[in-house]
């Protein structure tokens, strides 16, 4: 299973944008990007996916390296509320389950 | 509201005791799920359910008993548990078995039942 790489955390500035790395190496041809969330004390929750294209919603906006080798998820103006550990996850499909890591958290100053 | 509610948020059991987790979704998925979040670990993949059917057992120890009586509920039962259960209990639902595709979005998690093991 392919596996992602993040940094384990980052700093933002409110009403700042924020960029959120992720390394993919080894994705295959199949794989999607997923981007996932989890605010202190809750579950973590879907933010956004991607294939080769850029996706923009109205969470977030993901950036897909034309390699497919690396992502970025950008929040374009953090809040105190965008505090929150980030996932990103290859999902191969084929009934395969999602592969987690420990994601990146991003901490957001007044 | 996420869709998914689970209860109790907070547990607090002895090692003998009995309990049970309990998830509810009316989203109208198919497919519900049992993760284990430990501190400082990835989720855990517990136990996967698809159509009130058992798909997948993740090696789990027998003193977690999972059920899923329809589409809607899914319980975790659990006795004898030690210290190193304690953990966030996860449960979520998606449309499809381990979804994917560009108009498939993902897992929908509830917000967990924090479990400690005295």
């Amino acid at each position: 299973d392919a596996k992602t790489t993040q940094p384990n955390s980052m700093e933002s500035n409110e009403e700042e944008p924020v960029h959120l790395p992720c390394n993919h190496s080894t994705i295959s041809g199949t794989d999607y990007i997923h981007w996932y969330r989890q605010l202190p004390s809750q579950g973590p929750e879907y933010v956004i996916h991607g294939l080769t294209s850029n996706v923009n919603n109205r969470m977030a906006s993901l950036a897909i390296a034309e390699d497919r080798k690396s992502s970025t998820l950008i929040l374009h103006r953090a809040t105190l509320r965008d505090a929150a550990v980030y996932y990103c996850i290859l999902n191969a499909g084929n009934n395969r389950k999602l592969i987690w890591g420990l994601g990146t958290s991003l901490a957001v100053n007044p | 509201e996420t869709g998914v509610t689970q209860t109790p948020r907070h547990l607090v059991m002895g090692m003998t005791n009995k309990k049970s987790l309990k998830c509810e979704q009316h989203l109208g998925h198919n497919a519900m799920y049992w993760y284990k979040q430990s501190a400082k670990k990835p989720l855990e993949l517990m136990f996967v359910y698809s159509l009130e059917e058992r798909v997948e057992n993740n090696s789990v120890p027998s003193r977690f008993s999972p059920e899923c009586p329809n589409s809607s509920h899914l319980f975790l039962h659990l006795h004898t548990l030690q210290p190193e259960d304690s953990a966030l209990y996860l449960c979520a639902s998606s449309q499809d078995l381990f979804p994917a595709g560009i108009n498939n979005y993902g897992y929908t998690f509830g917000s967990g039942t924090r479990l400690t093991v005295v």
